[in-house]
């Protein structure tokens, strides 16, 4: 199973753009990188989800290298209500589900005014 | 994507007793997933629950202490049996609507055992 590492936590000013790596060095063939997003009192909220290069949606980019040993999660501009836990997580992505996926410890961002 | 409605919220239970979670929903769907999340700590997958068979449990969690039911595909329920300090967590249920679109998720019950 494929673990993944990512820096336990992050500060940030508001408008700046925020980098968070995670690191998945024994990456399988057909797993997939997903990012989520956790406030309090919620469950993780999907972000971006990618296999390999970059993926860009209306909420953020995700770079992931020629080798997929790591990826990036790139915010851009953040503002006070980006403070959460972020989560990468890699997996299999099977026909109607996921397969083999942990949820790693997470990223916690906290964005200062 | 699909909505989830998880219920209690939250709860506080006596130790020795039981309490049933329910996760409704809106779209028919063919695994459910179970987590739980103790304070602080990220996301441990409890159990896959597919309709018409037996859930699959992951390592260190057993039917008799988290039964859980799935009579239909909009629906299923977790139960936290003869519970002790060491349940108190928030508990989830999620689905996978579209591969695409990742996980969706309730947005938990938080039981407190005292």
């Amino acid at each position: 199973l494929a673990k993944t590492t990512q820096p336990i936590s992050m500060d940030s000013y508001e408008g700046q753009e925020v980098n968070i790596t995670c690191s998945h060095n024994n990456i399988a063939t057909n797993d997939y990188i997903t990012w989520y997003q956790q406030f309090p009192s919620q469950g993780p909220r999907f972000i971006i989800q990618g296999y390999k290069t970059k993926v860009t949606n209306e909420v953020a980019s995700l770079f992931i290298p020629a080798d997929r040993k790591s990826s990036t999660l790139s915010l851009p501009r953040v503002s006070l209500s980006d403070t959460a836990v972020y989560y990468c997580l890699v997996g299999e992505l099977m026909k109607t589900s996921y397969d083999k996926v942990i949820f790693g410890p997470g990223t916690s961002l906290s964005v200062i005014p | 994507s699909a909505v989830i409605s998880q219920k209690p919220s939250r709860d506080i239970c006596q130790r020795g007793t039981s309490l049933t979670i329910q996760c409704q929903v809106d779209s028919q769907v063919t695994m459910m997933f179970w987590y739980r999340q103790q304070p602080g700590q990220s996301l441990t997958l409890i159990a896959t629950a597919n309709q018409g068979s037996e859930a699959t449990y992951e390592s260190g969690f057993v039917i008799d202490k988290f039964p859980i039911s799935r009579p239909n595909l909009t629906f299923s329920t977790l139960t936290v049996s003869n519970m002790s300090p060491e349940d108190s967590s928030i508990y989830l249920c999620s689905v996978v609507d579209r591969v695409d679109e990742g996980y969706t998720f309730g947005s938990g019950t938080r039981l407190t055992v005292v």
